[in-house]
């Protein structure tokens, strides 16, 4: 079946230890998310890819990067995790950006990641 | 502030009772999404009703907008034990194809 697998599903890293999240998609969809959701807090879109175009939100930390090698891979590093960091990693797809509407998100299991 | 606010926050109620969860907006939008989150889960797309739509189904699912009061709401029917999730409603605001979500309502359904 076509998916979203988001590996690890549970992260536990250091503060102010890099750590890489990844997330692969056989949906061929053109558009990659990363969202960060705080417990019982919506879902906060960190940034997203249409194709190779990465678009950042303007209130996206820094210490936040993405990358995307093909269309089916992206990764979301953290450079400098804080405790403020720990929260769920989602990754979503979506077939197209669509410029007069959005279309519906596909969204894998989540990371969960704890900062010590 | 968000684009989405869904009422009530949490609702609890027996199983075979319908829920209804609403979802209030503020700026004009080109649709409007709901998406289930299981607990400890990513969330799955339930439903998508355009800004020129009224009322759509989907199986014991229904959505209605109201564009004119900046509202929706959806109804589950016939809720069962599984239902129970957190269900968030998204909005794509007309400058932007991008999705906002709410802060979600939490339902429980007792079996």
């Amino acid at each position: 079946d076509a998916m979203v697998i988001q590996n690890p599903r549970y992260q536990v890293t250091q503060f102010g230890k890099p750590v890489t999240l990844s997330c692969s998609q056989t949906l061929n969809h053109n558009v990659m998310y990363w969202y960060q959701q705080k417990s019982s807090q919506a879902p906060k879109l960190l940034f997203h890819y249409y194709d190779k175009d990465f678009n950042n939100e303007a209130d996206t930390p820094d210490n936040f990067q993405s990358r995307r090698p093909n269309t089916s891979f992206c990764f979301l590093d953290i450079r400098s995790p804080g405790l403020g960091d720990a929260a769920m990693y989602l990754c979503a797809t979506s077939r197209d950006r669509g410029t007069a509407s959005s279309y519906e998100q596909y969204f894998g299991p989540g990371t969960r990641l704890t900062v010590t | 502030s968000q684009q989405g606010e869904e009422d009530p926050q949490a609702l609890s109620i027996q199983e075979g009772e319908n829920a209804t969860m609403n979802c209030s907006y503020k700026t004009s939008i080109n649709n409007l999404q709901w998406y289930r989150q299981n607990s400890g889960r990513g969330l799955v797309h339930l439903i998508l009703i355009r800004s020129n739509e009224r009322e759509k189904h989907s199986g014991r699912l229904r959505v209605t907008l109201d564009t004119s009061k900046k509202s929706s709401s959806l109804l589950i029917t016939a809720s069962r034990a599984a239902d129970t999730a957190s269900y968030f409603c998204a909005t794509d605001a007309m400058a932007n194809s991008k999705l906002t979500f709410g802060k979600g309502i939490t339902l429980s359904v007792r079996p």
